[in-house]
């Protein structure tokens, strides 16, 4: 069982605006704004698209954006495009056991 | 442009040993702090360990620790991942990944570490 709880799917059509969450706890979301999100399309390695809850890297779209609140941290991406459909995973730093925590992944489909 | 490449997968049998390394370029290697992070056919993606860019601290998943050793050599670019007394469920894609202050801002491509009789 993942330590921080997302979706196992969402879906959107091309242009709609898609939301995911990423459920933690005390000891990890709620007490840092270490919040990241990585994009994984199939076959291929994990890609950083959102840092410390809502800073975007250099080159990812405008179109992902991040946020938190409580323990709950969200992933937004508008204006869907067909290539954004991918596995998504945030993760957390933690007081605990893991230095970093993952979530279990949400598969986007765009429709 | 930074390139993380990893290499020494393969098929094992239950029980014996494996060493993973990752080859690191495009940046001051002994700067930074890494982490390996593997993630199972079809499943999620689950933390192992990290180092950090001295070698001085290290940390492991529950999962693995007192089988797994990471470790690095500054001098060769190079991180290592030991894996000892391997399982079944160990069977998964091992990543390195660049620690960034906060994230891992850059991963390898992965390599595949698949252990069955």
């Amino acid at each position: 069982q993942s330590a921080l709880t997302q979706p196992p799917s969402v879906s959107g059509s091309p242009g709609q605006s898609v939301t995911i969450s990423c459920t933690g706890t005390s000891s990890d979301v709620d007490s840092y704004n270490r919040v990241s999100w990585y994009q994984q399309p199939p076959g291929t390695a994990p890609k950083l698209m959102i840092y410390d809850v809502s800073n975007r890297p250099s080159g990812v779209p405008d179109r992902f954006s991040g946020s938190k609140s409580g323990n709950t941290a969200s992933l937004t991406i508008s204006g869907l495009q067909a290539e954004d459909e991918a596995d998504y995973y945030c993760s957390s730093y933690t007081t605990g056991t893991l230095n970093v925590v993952f979530g279990g992944g949400t598969k986007l489909t765009v429709l | 442009q930074v390139q993380l490449v990893e290499s020494g997968g393969g098929v094992v049998q239950p029980g014996t040993s494996l060493r993973l390394s990752c080859a690191a370029s495009g940046f001051t290697f002994r700067n930074y702090g890494m982490h390996w992070v593997r993630q199972a056919p079809g499943k999620g993606l689950e933390w192992v360990s990290i180092i950090w860019y001295d070698g001085s601290n290290k940390y492991y998943a529950d999962s693995v620790k007192g089988r797994f050793t990471i470790s690095r050599d500054n001098s060769k670019n190079t991180l290592f991942l030991q894996m000892d007394s391997l399982r079944a469920e160990d069977t998964a894609v091992y990543y390195c990944a660049r620690w960034t202050s906060t994230r891992l801002d850059w991963w390898g491509q992965g390599t595949l570490v698949t252990v069955s009789s």
